[in-house]
């Protein structure tokens, strides 16, 4: 059974870091795309950025260009996403999701966590 | 971007009726090398993650009723719901996975009659 399970989400100040991890299970993680998908609180979905399988391929809405970084180590089974120069926008709900097919051509997503929440605020 | 623009934001519909949720993209998802539109219809419950229905605009997910079905092509999407039951209470949300960033629409929100 597909897991994804997320943490580190809390209370930052504007301008403050912070580094989101997802731990999967129940399916060989080196074989899948991922993504981070946000929900700010009573809001729509937001795609965040992928990362391919290898680690080699990464892309990023432009909200959030330049200030996080996806990555992930497959031999610890783990997937992150570290946030800087964090704003009040980015108060949200953070979902790590998995890619329907494992070659990453398919980017919807068929398997979610359920979610960190981080909260931008001074 | 593509722009997935959702209709109506929010609907009322009694147990038993059909409910129909309209999704129009602001340019094609259908992929003509394959001729295969690249739109998911996911439903979300109060404190749940989404969860996905529908992909390839009408292919429904493995263990989804067979009362969720999709249909449409190009830019203009259906989800319709055949006989509302009251488990079907959620937010639905379509999705563009034709390009990055990948977009979702503003979501409609199934209340029951």
């Amino acid at each position: 059974q597909v897991r994804l399970v997320e943490s580190g989400g809390g209370l930052v100040k504007p301008g403050g870091s912070l580094r989101l991890s997802c731990a999967p299970s129940g399916f060989r993680f080196s074989d899948y795309y991922m993504s981070w998908i946000r929900q700010a609180p009573g809001k729509g979905l937001e795609w965040v950025s992928y990362l391919s399988n290898t680690g080699r391929t990464t892309s990023y809405a432009d909200s959030v260009k330049g200030r996080f970084t996806i990555s992930r180590d497959n031999a610890k089974n783990s997937l992150y996403l570290q946030m800087n120069s964090l704003r009040a926008e980015d108060t949200a709900v953070y979902y790590c999701a998995r890619h329907f097919d494992a070659s990453g051509s398919y980017s919807l997503f068929d398997n979610w966590g359920q979610g960190t929440l981080v909260t931008v605020s001074s | 971007d593509i722009v997935m623009t959702q209709s109506p934001d929010s609907l009322a519909v009694s147990l038993g009726e059909r409910a129909t949720i309209n999704c129009k993209s602001s340019q094609s998802v259908l992929y003509n090398s394959n001729n295969k539109n690249y739109l998911a219809w996911y439903q979300q419950k109060p404190g749940q993650p989404p969860k996905v229905l529908i992909y390839w605009a009408s292919t429904r997910e493995s263990g989804v009723p067979d009362r969720f079905s999709g249909s449409g092509s190009g830019t203009d999407f259906t989800l319709t719901i055949s006989s509302l039951q009251a488990e079907d209470m959620a937010v639905y949300y379509c999705q563009q996975y034709y390009d990055t960033p990948y977009t979702f629409g503003q979501g409609t929100k199934l209340e029951i009659k």
